[in-house]
């Protein structure tokens, strides 16, 4: 398997503009999760789903953050309209049994917002 | 939100010698206990996934054990080499529905 794929790896884009970061799981992972990475706030959960359904989205900042799920092998994480302070490394990880199995993550998105 | 802490923050050992760092955590509510190796330009890899107090995990030279009860765990590295230079990442399960992280200890193996 080729593991947990996201897309772009970088992305760099003025303030305003609209952010959309893709990710694809691991085949036969029934959870998705998106995270955080900055240097205040260490790795932060913002979201995640079962079987496609987000069951807790209580970590995304704000009305600008959205997420899908359309099928199992496919998430989209947008900000719209990004700011200066969404700069940050966003991960995407799967895994089997959520919290209770081990989270694989992809090699995640640097996003810089000028 | 869940304090999941770290120590130490980071540690230089020699190529060979043998180390250990601490995760502590809160004890009530406690569902599962990760452990991540996180190398630079990298993804975090996970290492263990544990849940029962008194349990102890082994992979090659990196073994962890857990005490649930007075909330901490530690991972042990035996005979480091440069190769287990990375940020290592533990993350407490403190209720059903999510998985909060420490900010980890940076360790530099020195050849």
């Amino acid at each position: 398997d080729a593991g947990v794929i996201q897309s772009p790896r970088h992305e760099v884009t003025e303030m305003g503009q609209e952010v959309t970061l893709r990710c694809k799981p691991i085949s036969g992972h029934d959870y998705l999760f998106w995270y955080r990475q900055t240097m205040m706030r260490g790795l932060e959960l913002l979201i995640y789903f079962n079987n496609n359904v987000p069951i807790d989205d209580s970590g995304m900042p704000e009305d600008r953050f959205s997420a899908k799920m359309p099928n199992a092998s496919f998430s989209t994480l947008k900000i719209q309209p990004s700011e200066p302070r969404d700069s940050a490394v966003y991960f995407c990880a799967s895994s089997f049994e959520g919290f209770n199995s081990p989270l694989h993550f992809g090699n995640g998105t640097r996003l810089t917002v000028t | 939100i869940l304090n999941v802490e770290q120590s130490p923050q980071s540690l230089h050992v020699q190529e060979g010698d043998s180390t250990n760092f601490t995760c502590s955590f809160p004890s009530s509510n406690f569902y599962a206990l990760h452990w991540y190796r996180w190398e630079t330009a990298k993804s975090p890899e996970a290492l263990f996934v544990m849940t029962l107090n008194g349990d102890e995990k082994k992979k090659g030279r990196i073994s962890a054990t857990l005490n649930t009860k007075e909330g901490y765990s530690y991972l042990y590295i035996k005979g480091s080499q440069p190769e287990d230079s990375a940020t290592y990442l533990c993350a407490s399960m403190g209720g059903a529905n999510n998985l909060f992280f420490g900010t980890g200890t940076r360790l530099t193996v020195i050849p």
